[in-house]
């Protein structure tokens, strides 16, 4: 089975751009979470998505979103882009069935985004 | 609310000595504990999980970890640590709790360091 696919690897904007980042999970897989990790903070939940829903959020400001697609694919957008936004955005997909919490998060290599 | 402390931000063994790895977990919630290791430019990837069954959980490449209730705490070890085992290693805990459903919290991390 082919794992979890992120797009693109690298990206660089500018202040006040906007970005879209893109998860494929593992085939089978109905749920998707979003994490950022940058070296202050660590590893931080952004959302997850099952079925086309965002089922939970972290705490981050609207400018972070996210949506999930029919097939399990999900994008997350990042509008008017900040400094403090430079991370590795990295996403991860489970099975999303009733086993809830228990079950195991597959991550993708990551989306490393630089905002300069 | 859930939180995840790991004990040493930066851990150095020689090849071949013990490695032991200190998470202690904070939930008011029966809670589910995972190790994952993070190798430089790549995503996490898995070692091992309890999820109320075993207490001692035995994971991937001869690692292990034992749930101890009594002093919340989940700690990984390794018996015999190889220079590949470098890496940095994130603890962390989520729940059956629907509020939990896709969030993994994270401890900050613990750079392991293996010397020949």
């Amino acid at each position: 089975k082919a794992g979890v696919t992120q797009t693109p690897r690298y990206l660089i904007k500018t202040r006040g751009q906007q970005v879209t980042l893109s998860c494929s999970p593992i085939s089978g897989h109905r749920s998707v979470s979003w994490y950022q990790q940058t070296p202050g903070q660590g590893l931080q939940f952004l959302f997850e998505y099952f079925s086309e829903t965002q089922r939970n959020k972290g705490n981050f400001p609207g400018r972070f979103s996210g949506r999930q697609f029919s097939n399990s694919r999900s994008e997350m957008n990042v509008s008017t882009l900040e400094l403090g936004d430079s991370a590795l955005y990295l996403c991860a997909s489970s099975l999303g069935g009733a086993a809830g919490g228990q079950e195991t998060q597959y991550f993708g290599p990551g989306t490393r985004l630089l905002v300069l | 609310a859930q939180s995840v402390t790991q004990l040493g931000s930066h851990v150095s063994v020689s090849e071949g000595a013990l490695v032991l790895l200190r998470c202690n977990y904070s939930s008011s919630v029966p809670p589910y504990l995972f190790w994952y290791v993070q190798y430089p430019n790549q995503g996490l990837q898995l070692l091992l999980k309890y999820t109320s069954a075993a207490t001692l959980v035995k994971g991937i490449n001869g690692f292990e970890a034992e749930f101890k209730k009594s002093e919340t705490s989940f700690h990984l070890t390794k018996p015999s640590a190889h220079m590949s085992d470098a890496a940095e290693y994130f603890c962390a805990v989520t729940s059956r709790r629907g509020t939990s459903y896709g969030k993994l919290t994270f401890g900050q991390g613990t750079i392991l360091t293996v010397h020949p």
